[in-house]
């Protein structure tokens, strides 16, 4: 069975585009995380998703991020417009009950801000 | 500040020998989770502990979760190469409903 798919893999950009990550949750689970982690703060919950609905986005830094889930099998999070301070590996991760569950965490997306 | 504190940060040490690597918290978990995590790699389950005082055993690794469900160790046996990485604790702190994680340990075990 595949695993927690996240795209791009690695990402190169300029401060000030628009960066979009994308993740595809593992089928049949039904809650859904975005990461981020950095060598300084670790791996911090930035939001997360249950049914599609977000539950809590108090990690999200600020307004320049966002993120969606349309539907049960794709979620994106968006940054606009990026600034070099938002390098780091964005993971994704789903599981099929309680957020306090064991996580399944898709293989990152490195963004790098020039 | 990290809400769940590991120590050490790093550690680097030679295959065969034996080491642990401790998670504290000033708040009480109702249950605590241990990931490793290998370069380009999201982070792995290893263990999930839930009772005060428990201590399960995988292979080589002993897990520890504290009387007071505030604290953890990783005890691990005889290391081996394959056991480098960033080993993470992770739970779920009264109030909150999705994991917090720790500061991480890197390992690295040389050969």
């Amino acid at each position: 069975d595949a695993g927690v798919i996240q795209s791009p893999r690695h990402e190169v950009t300029e401060m000030g585009q628009e960066v979009t990550l994308r993740c595809k949750p593992i089928s049949g689970h039904n809650s859904l995380f975005w990461y981020r982690q950095t060598m300084m703060r670790g791996l911090e919950l930035l939001i997360y998703f249950n049914n599609n609905v977000p539950i809590d986005d108090s990690g999200m830094p600020e307004d320049r991020f966002s993120a969606k889930m349309p539907n049960a099998s794709f979620s994106t999070l968006k940054i606009q417009p990026s600034e070099p301070r938002d390098s780091a590996v964005y993971f994704c991760a789903s599981n099929p009950g309680l957020a306090a569950n064991e996580q399944f965490f898709g293989p990152g997306t490195r963004l790098t801000v020039l | 500040t990290q809400l769940l504190e590991q120590s050490p940060q790093f550690l680097s040490i030679q295959e065969g020998e034996n080491l642990t690597v401790y998670c504290n918290s000033s708040s009480v978990f109702s249950s605590l989770q241990w990931y490793r995590q290998e370069p380009g790699e999201g982070p792995v389950l290893l263990v999930t502990v839930v009772t005060g005082g428990e201590v399960k055993k995988l292979k080589r690794l002993t897990f520890q979760f504290g009387d007071a469900r505030k604290d953890s160790s990783l005890h691990i046996t005889a290391a081996q190469t394959g056991d480098t990485g960033l080993y993470l604790c992770a739970g779920v702190i009264t109030g909150r409903r999705a994991l917090t994680f720790g500061s991480g340990t890197r390992l690295q075990v040389q050969p």
